[in-house]
């Protein structure tokens, strides 16, 4: 059974403060590695995707992976209380058709 | 430019009815993959099409069938729902099936069984 693990938090931060949010999968086979936002009673939104290893920045986001270490991360910058949400890392199956989501990870951030 | 769209937003059943889901992908991606996420959880993965064929399964049973149509659009099928089906289902689309293939989700559609 392939496997996403995430803590379930809550995460808190103060507002302007950097978080951290972490992810380990199970399947070396896995190539590509995403990262998705959900607020209460909404869909997922995609934020970043890598691919590669190292770091990948977008903005305010950046994501880490690590493949050797089984690890992909989320690092936010200048955190925001528009920011509070839960935080789905998504990783493919060896196909590359079907998302394997861990079960989230929620973030609240105070003004 | 829209993005993915589900209908209906929102739907009551009552157990051992059916029910089909609608979803129509960004323009121009070719593949429909679907989801159910009960609350507190992570999306399942359920079902992937691209150019109207079959490219995965999920652990999911045989009540649950999908198929996609020449404009890319899909439909997935309930039959004999149970009370334990009570979720939200989401549709993603993407360029097309494989690797490096981000998935962009629709808004999704809430089902409840009575």
């Amino acid at each position: 059974q392939k496997e996403v693990e995430q803590n379930s938090g809550p995460l808190s931060v103060p507002e302007g403060a950097i978080a951290s949010l972490n992810c380990t999968y199970s399947d070396r086979g896995s190539q590509s590695f995403f990262w998705y936002r959900q607020y209460s009673g909404k869909s997922p939104e995609l934020i970043m995707f890598i691919y590669s290893n190292g770091d990948k920045e977008d903005g305010r986001f950046t994501a880490q992976l690590n493949k050797a270490s089984q690890y992909v991360s989320l690092l936010i910058r200048d955190s925001q209380p528009s920011d509070s949400a839960t935080y789905l890392c998504a990783v493919h199956n060896q196909a590359g058709t079907a998302l394997i989501f861990g079960k989230g990870t929620t973030l609240s951030v105070s003004s | 430019d829209a993005g993915v769209t589900q209908s209906p937003t929102h739907l009551i059943k009552t157990r051992g009815q059916h029910v089909t889901l609608r979803c129509s992908p960004i323009s121009g991606h070719k593949s429909v993959s679907w989801y159910q996420q009960v609350l507190g959880q992570g999306p399942q993965f359920i079902f992937q099409y691209y150019e109207k064929e079959e490219r995965g399964r999920g652990n999911f049973p045989d009540r649950f069938s999908a198929r996609q149509f020449p404009n890319y659009s899909s439909e997935l099928n309930v039959n004999a729902l149970l009370l334990g089906d009570s979720a939200l289902y989401l549709c993603a689309s993407s360029l097309a099936s494989g690797d490096n293939q981000p998935q962009h989700f629709g808004d999704g559609t809430r089902l409840s069984i009575l």
